[in-house]
């Protein structure tokens, strides 16, 4: 089956303005866990939303806002960009049960912002 | 708290050689799942090996298998017969539960060079 898909894979930005990501999940999946990476703080948790409904949240600003719809596709939203937002965006998509093993990646969205 | 520790920054070792990835975790959750991910420059990160904490037997998956030792708290990648492809970013994370909800902890990773 497919894997997880993020678009779009680069992204140019300016202070600022503000930028929607968007992923895929696996089939079948109902959880999408957001992460940003960036090499000063390494890999940071987001949020995740489940079933439409966000279920948790990392320690970032209220710039940083989501959603999903009901096809459990994902979408990630920064407003008022900084240039500290420039980073790896990765998605995580798996059942969303507890205990479960599945937690596989997309391939990312890498950030620019100038 | 809930926190990943990888203590080696690089690691170098020779084509068809193992290698061993160190990973110590901290949790007081009795219920835990301990990830290895591979991170290759092009910055997909693809899962390598899982392994739960109730667990019996060490993981295996091909080439890679965790050496989990319960009580140290530790969740050592072995890498055997390494390959030029395994050249990358390696990372350890936990998953851990947070208001009915779970998310990842990443340790900050370990760059594997596999020279020829």
């Amino acid at each position: 089956k497919a894997g997880v898909t993020q678009t779009p894979r680069y992204l140019i930005k300016t202070r600022g303005q503000q930028v929607t990501l968007s992923c895929s999940p696996i089939s079948g999946h109902r959880s999408v866990s957001w992460y940003q990476q960036t090499p000063g703080q390494g890999l940071q948790f987001l949020f995740e939303y489940f079933s439409e409904t966000q279920r948790n949240k990392g320690n970032f600003p209220g710039r940083f806002s989501g959603r999903q719809f009901s096809n459990s596709r994902s979408e990630m939203n920064v407003s008022t960009l900084e240039l500290g937002d420039s980073a790896l965006y990765l998605c995580a998509s798996s059942l969303g049960v507890r205990d479960s093993y599945e937690q596989y990646f997309g391939p990312g969205t890498r950030l620019t912002v100038t | 708290a809930q926190k990943i520790t990888q203590t080696q920054p690089g690691m170098f070792v020779q084509e068809k050689e193992a290698v061993t990835l160190d990973c110590t975790y901290d949790t007081s959750d009795p219920s835990y799942g301990l990830f290895w991910y591979k991170q290759p420059s092009s910055g997909e990160m693809i899962f390598l090996i899982y392994q739960g904490s109730y667990d019996q037997q060490n993981a295996t998956e091909g080439r890679y298998s965790l050496n989990f030792q319960k009580a140290r708290k530790s969740a050592n990648l072995v890498i055997s017969a390494s390959q030029l492809g395994d050249s990358a970013m390696y990372f350890c994370a936990m998953r851990v539960s947070q208001g009915g909800s779970e998310k990842l902890v990443f340790g900050k990773g370990t760059k594997l060079t596999v020279n020829p």
